[in-house]
């Protein structure tokens, strides 16, 4: 079955720049999504297709692609921002079945 | 704005079946494809399968023979079954909207844009 890998946590100091990667053989060809998840809630979308940001997601947040791996970089970490972070994809079988990274605990310092 | 809630019991026992229901306030169900996603406590994310408005659907492989989805479009509810439960499908579980963009005059599944609160459902 298909895979996303991510690292398993991620840590920073207050104003540094986070990178959480996530990798996958069919992220070439199809869009990655970044979630953030805070405890006790839901997931929150921070990044659509790759590199977009929704409305109402602050601008440090920011995504990148190359190859076969996704990069989300959170530039000027702020407490506020230490959650899980899930990458989410699909298969390029042709069924789009929905993959989700194992997520990433951002942790800042 | 939309929102999702789910409902449904919070304690399933071992064998039988776990039947959630989403329903869907502030928007129409229509002309959207809607998910469920499970999360063990302490654990990642799981998407269970989606369902369209017209009823079709696709399930995660690795539970398709245990999952049935169903929509009813005049209650704008969306439900999910899945039989012979274990202690492993204890999780809490959501359900969420899946976003769309449409491209060059087609349109295609995009981020899940909406979610439920999240329900807890232990089974034992």
């Amino acid at each position: 079955s298909y895979e996303l890998t991510q690292p398993p946590s991620v840590s920073v100091s207050p104003g540094q720049t986070a990178r959480i990667t996530c990798s996958g053989d069919a992220l070439p060809k199809q869009y990655v999504y970044w979630y953030q998840q805070k405890p006790g809630q839901a997931p929150v979308v921070v990044i659509y297709k790759d590199s977009e940001r929704p409305s109402g997601i602050p601008e440090r947040f920011s995504g990148s692609s190359s190859g076969t791996t996704v990069t989300l970089t959170i530039s000027g970490v702020q407490a506020e921002d230490e959650a899980d972070y899930y990458c989410q994809s699909a298969d390029s079988s042709g069924t789009l079945h929905v993959v989700f990274g194992g997520g990433t605990k951002l942790t800042v310092l | 704005q939309v929102q999702l809630q789910e409902s449904g019991p919070g304690l399933v026992k071992p064998s039988e079946t776990l039947s959630l229901t989403c329903t869907v306030s502030g928007g129409s169900i229509s002309s959207y494809y809607w998910s469920w996603i499970r999360q063990p406590a302490g654990k990642g994310l799981e998407w269970i399968g989606r369902i369209y408005t017209s009823g079709s659907t696709n399930y995660n492989p690795s539970l398709k023979s245990r999952v049935t989805m169903s929509v009813d479009t005049s209650k704008n509810q969306f439900s999910l079954k899945l039989s012979s439960v274990t202690a492993a499908d204890t999780a809490v579980y959501y359900c969420a909207r899946v976003g769309e963009y449409c491209s060059n005059n087609s349109c295609y599944e995009d981020a899940f844009d909406i979610w439920g609160q999240g329900t807890m459902v232990t089974v034992s």
